[in-house]
């Protein structure tokens, strides 16, 4: 049983390419979430997706776009990244309410 | 919205001595608790969960009560080891179902 799957693991990109993040899961579940992770700052919801056919934003979206592509897939997408864009993402998903989050290995970007 | 205050770290231990991390939250209806660890390297994973008031969740040695008066869920372990320096986040899950993590607090165990 793989979980959530991440990829890819590392990523450097130059200011201003654009890049997508992949998620995907295999726990029939429902909602699919994007984070950030910064020294000192915890996980911070970028977007997330509720059921199939539904995103919102989470606390910080700017500079960044998702698709909720089916009940298994959430990508993620920088379309022109920027120095403060480097971090560590997480893609994590839930079945029922108040149900346990199961994440993924993570993405470590870097933008210079 | 929910939130999470954890004690700031890191926190720094000998092995086998007792572990206290603090934890208080605010949450809309009737959350369920719980602590994810998250090892160097990785993603988070569950430690241990609790659903209702005065349960206790356990795993791993570490325990932790859902206090519901005092709205707290504190991490508890007697006799930490070395391999248990990790990153450990309190999370609730309530009315909104997101699940929201405080900042973590980093615990450091010395041999």
């Amino acid at each position: 049983n793989a979980g959530v799957t991440q990829t890819p693991k590392f990523q450097v990109l130059k200011t201003g390419q654009s890049m997508t993040l992949q998620c995907a899961q295999d726990m029939n579940h429902n909602s699919m979430y994007w984070y950030r992770q910064d020294p000192g700052m915890g996980l911070r919801l970028i977007y997330y997706s509720a059921s199939e056919g539904t995103t919102d934003k989470g606390e910080v979206p700017n500079g960044y776009n998702v698709s909720r592509l089916n009940k298994r897939e959430f990508s993620l997408r920088l379309e022109s990244a920027a120095p403060s864009q480097t971090s560590v993402y997480f893609c994590a998903s839930t079945g029922d309410l108040n149900t346990e989050a199961f994440f993924g290995q993570g993405t470590r970007l870097t933008v210079v | 919205g929910d939130s999470v205050t954890q004690m700031e770290g890191p926190v720094t231990l000998s092995e086998e001595a007792f572990l206290t991390i603090n934890c208080t939250y605010t949450a809309t209806g009737y959350p369920s608790l719980f602590w994810y660890v998250q090892y160097p390297g990785e993603g988070l994973q569950l430690l241990l969960k609790a659903t209702k008031a005065d349960d206790k969740g356990s795993n791993k040695g570490f325990e932790a009560t859902y206090r519901k008066e005092t709205t707290s869920f504190h991490l508890e372990k007697g006799s930490v080891q070395v391999s248990d320096s990790a990153v450990y986040f309190c999370a609730p899950s309530g009315g909104s179902y997101i699940p929201t993590f405080g900042r973590g607090t980093s615990l450091i165990v010395h041999p």
